[in-house]
């Protein structure tokens, strides 16, 4: 079935470092979607994409829908220690129901304060 | 205003078992999904709901899982009998329905199948 390699799997940081992780897809997308998971909690979305080439921001977090339509990075800036969690991309294929997501394995990150 | 609710938040169960799921919505949200984590892999969508009725059940794994939403409210997601490969975590996720809307999810019920 379809897949997303979302890649790195895991990241241990310095606190104030900053993070990018990315998605790719052998197939394209209409949407991109990025999201956080904390421990006991379900996903949170932080960002939406929904335009290739679109660069949009949420205070230190900044993702961009790839321009080939097959891809997408979150980038956060200026880590804090509650940045900690697993982040999730996901992606919506042309044709494909609202909700029937497909979602990345997971980038967990780790913050040394 | 209440968020996605999950219950139970855990449950252990033995093989050929039989465990029921409840989700109950954000209020007023018409669209209603289930998905599937199976510890390190990715969240993987099962079905869609629209009010009662099934929009979209193309990732359900398999005759013994069992999702209805009676009444367009609330759903259940039954699995009979349990198997080992059955365990992950079960995440019920809610939107009101126009293009593009926001999925907000619940924080899942963790099954356990011994």
């Amino acid at each position: 079935g379809q897949q997303l390699n979302q890649s790195p799997q895991s990241m241990f940081i310095q606190e104030g470092e900053d993070v990018s992780m990315n998605c790719t897809s052998s197939s394209i997308f209409n949407t991109w979607l990025w999201y956080k998971q904390e421990p006991g909690e379900g996903p949170v979305l932080l960002i939406a994409l929904y335009k290739a080439g679109e660069l949009t921001s949420n205070g230190r977090l900044t993702a961009q829908f790839g321009i080939t339509r097959k891809d997408s990075f979150l980038n956060i800036s200026a880590s804090i220690p509650s940045d900690v969690g697993i982040y999730f991309c996901a992606g919506r294929r042309y044709g494909g129901s609202q909700g029937n997501l497909i979602f990345g394995k997971g980038t967990k990150l780790s913050v040394k304060p | 205003e209440a968020g996605v609710t999950q219950f139970p938040s855990h449950s252990v169960i033995e093989k050929g078992q039989t465990v029921t799921l409840r989700c109950d919505p954000i209020s007023g949200h018409d669209n209603l999904y289930w998905y599937r984590r199976v510890m390190g892999k990715e969240i993987k969508f099962l079905l869609h709901f629209v009010k009662e009725s099934k929009q979209d059940e193309s990732g359900m794994p398999n005759n013994r899982f069992l999702a209805e939403r009676t009444g367009g409210t609330y759903s259940t997601l039954k699995v009979q009998p349990a198997e080992l490969e059955d365990s992950g975590v079960y995440f019920c996720a809610s939107s009101q329905g126009t293009e593009n809307e926001k999925l907000f999810f619940g924080s899942g019920t963790q099954l356990s199948v011994l």
